[in-house]
């Protein structure tokens, strides 16, 4: 198993571009879930999903959209980057939502917005 | 709300020292509680957790206690290895939104030399 993949690794986009970061995952979990890393302030939640065509906001959605069309797969989407969006950004996936079930995570992307 | 206070970093250890890093909490409901760690390059990986007061989590020679009279839950490791050099995470889960929601503190950097 891959576990949870994400790609790109890195990416650097000028203000007001749009990409779509892709996180996978085999592992058949229902949960999965898109974190910001930024110096200083840990990981917060952006959006999470409880299952297939489900999503939900997080601590900081703002300036993000998300997508879960697939089970194994979960999109993150900047319509518009912002210099404020840089940071690294990591996906995870549980097969639950109880503390019971742990959540795993992807090797995260880094992303500069100039 | 829910909030994670973690010791600041950097540490830096001889191999064999004693480890400790702190770790509090504030939380509305009665959370559960957890320490991830992430190696140089790759995501956060589960190290240990507790889900109800005075619960001991363990895991590769880690453990925390989660002491709800204090509201804390620090990481302690009796004799550190080089190989411990990563960064960790003290978090906390949050039910009342129905997903696993994890609230992270800011990371300490760990570093053993030999």
């Amino acid at each position: 198993n891959a576990g949870v993949t994400q790609t790109p690794k890195f990416r650097v986009l000028k203000t007001g571009q749009s990409m779509t970061l892709l996180c996978a995952q085999d592992m058949n979990h229902e949960y999965m879930y898109w974190y910001r890393q930024d110096p200083g302030m840990g990981l917060r939640l952006i959006h999470y999903s409880v299952g297939e065509g489900t999503t939900a906001k997080g601590e900081v959605p703002d300036g993000y959209n998300v997508s879960r069309l697939k089970k194994q797969n979960f999109l993150l989407g900047l319509e518009s980057a912002a210099p404020s969006q840089t940071s690294v950004y990591f996906c995870a996936s549980s097969e639950s939502g109880t503390a019971a079930y742990e959540q795993y995570f992807g090797p995260g992307t880094r992303l500069t917005v100039t | 709300g829910n909030s994670v206070t973690q010791m600041e970093g950097p540490v830096t250890l001889s191999e064999e020292a004693f480890l400790t890093i702190n770790c509090t909490y504030t939380a509305t409901g009665y959370p559960s509680l957890f320490w991830y760690v992430q190696y140089p390059g790759e995501g956060l990986q589960l190290l240990l957790k507790a889900t109800k007061a005075d619960d001991k989590g363990s895991n590769k020679g880690f453990e925390a206690t989660y002491r709800k009279e204090t509201t804390s839950f620090h990481l302690e490791k009796g004799s550190v290895q080089v190989s411990d050099s990563a960064v960790y995470f003290c978090a906390l889960s949050d039910l009342q939104t129905g997903a696993n929601n994890l609230f992270f503190g800011t990371g300490t950097r760990l570093t053993v030399i030999p």
